[in-house]
């Protein structure tokens, strides 16, 4: 199994919604990503987790808040979120290399959010 | 920290081959790798190279490595209708557990 699933696919909410994306991969990797996508941009990293411990967080606004419960779950939980969130939230996992950095990530299709 | 460039667009013709350029500024980046983005999906590892490799040919895809100036181009040959996507080059983050992509090379193919 080399897939890492995303759920929802698409996502609409209101500025006062409280909802959760999820993400979840059955390949053994330690390392969980979360990457915001905007149109026609490359992907912004916003967390990682490496061995279920947030490891990075790049100055991501606290109404976003990730959640790894176990070693193939990752989620995102969303809070008041504002239309400029709107967004491909992509999902990512890899193995984590002893020296050398990260090991290639594995994508999800990615949820698409739209904050209205 | 870690910047990685390339070209926004390019433009071939079907059968031809097609050369996608990237630039990084970390030179103690161990991989580098592309990925492949086709419209409303997520992002699809193509391949990646070693730090200590020149070349790596995988079927109709050529990675060149020029560490010296640390640019890294992506070939592919006999370039097809379904090669148009968007590629991206990426570098991970000197001892860190993160990628960073370069901005994308959205490649379209005329007939």
């Amino acid at each position: 199994d080399t897939e890492v699933t995303q759920t929802p696919k698409h996502l609409v909410m209101g500025m006062t919604n409280k909802k959760s994306l999820k993400c979840e991969q059955h390949m053994g990797h330690r390392a969980m990503y979360w990457y915001k996508q905007k149109a026609k941009k490359p992907p912004e990293l916003m967390f990682v987790y490496s061995y279920e411990k947030l490891s990075i967080n790049e100055s991501v606004p606290s109404r976003f808040s990730p959640e790894c419960p176990n070693s193939s779950l990752l989620n995102l939980h969303l809070h008041a979120l504002q239309p400029e969130d709107s967004a491909l939230y992509l999902c990512a996992s890899s193995q984590v290399k002893v020296a050398g950095g990260p090991g290639e990530l594995f994508f999800g299709e990615g949820s698409r959010l739209t904050v209205l | 920290g870690e910047d990685v460039e390339q070209s926004l667009f390019l433009s071939v013709r079907e059968g031809d081959s097609s050369v996608i350029n990237c630039t990084y500024t970390d030179s103690s980046s161990t991989y580098l790798y592309w990925y492949k983005q086709e419209p409303g999906a997520g992002l699809q590892l193509l391949t990646y190279i070693f730090s200590n490799m020149d070349m790596k040919q995988d079927q109709r895809l050529t990675v060149l490595l020029n560490k010296k100036d640390k640019h890294l181009s992506l070939r592919i040959a006999d370039t097809q209708t379904g090669d148009s996507a968007i590629y991206f080059c990426a570098a991970p983050y000197s001892s860190a557990s993160k990628i960073i992509f370069g901005s994308g090379t959205r490649l379209s193919i005329r007939p």
